[in-house]
């Protein structure tokens, strides 16, 4: 089965960092996507991750450890903008483009 | 170059009525995904269709839902038969090949709701 597990909502302060955990479980796992969703807007791509380590994106980087079926985003510099919410998707071998998507994580940036 | 497109944006039906959901893919991809978001969760993949093909159907209620993705047009999502608990929103993306290793591009989404 595939099961993937990121917490419901976050709160953090405009200006800081806020590190987003997302763990799952998956056979044949191919690779871990994270999209933001604005309330009421389409998903948008934000990062990929396929290979253990970090990945850098100018203020996201997002992380994975295939090892342990883990994966995190993280965000700096926080903005007002960046409240939204944050889904972890992964991908599995031979199902095509096919993404199995976790509940997603409120964040709240406060000013 | 346009990004996906879906119409309507927003769809009212009564309950037993029939709904079809549009999904225009970017040009030159010929790979289309259906997701629904049920209001507070997360996306579920519904359906992949390639060119005349249904790929992978695993998401699909097994009744009163169907699709397709036509050799001219878009692809189409139908349900009939509405009920209130098909209440969501329904995404489709599309890719240029069958990996997707660069996150595909989602359409703005169609909202249905069924009164």
């Amino acid at each position: 089965g595939q099961n993937i597990d990121q917490p419901t909502e976050m709160t953090a302060t405009e200006g800081a960092i806020v590190q987003i955990n997302c763990t799952y479980q998956t056979s044949g796992f191919n690779g871990l996507f994270w999209y933001q969703q604005h309330a009421g807007e389409a998903p948008t791509f934000l990062s990929y991750n396929v290979l253990d380590g970090l990945e850098e994106k100018g203020r996201f980087s997002s992380f994975l450890s295939r090892s342990k079926g883990y994966s995190y985003l993280l965000l700096k510099e926080l903005q007002m903008k960046d409240s939204a919410s944050y889904l972890c998707a992964v991908s599995v071998y031979n199902q095509g483009g096919k993404l199995i998507f976790g509940q997603g994580t409120e964040l709240s940036v406060k000013p | 170059n346009a990004g996906v497109m879906q119409n309507p944006r927003h769809l009212v039906r009564r309950r037993g009525q029939e709904a079809r959901l549009r999904c225009s893919p970017m040009k030159g991809h010929s790979h289309v995904y259906w997701y629904r978001q049920l209001p507070e969760e997360g996306l579920k993949f519904m359906v992949y269709l390639q060119k005349e093909n249904i790929i992978d159907e695993s998401g699909m209620p097994k009744e009163r839902f169907s699709a397709e993705f036509p050799k001219e047009g878009p692809s189409i999502l139908r349900i009939q038969q509405v009920v209130r608990g098909d209440s969501a929103a329904y995404f489709c993306a599309s890719s240029p090949t069958e990996e997707n290793n660069y996150g595909y591009t989602f359409g703005s989404g169609t909202r249905l709701t069924v009164v």
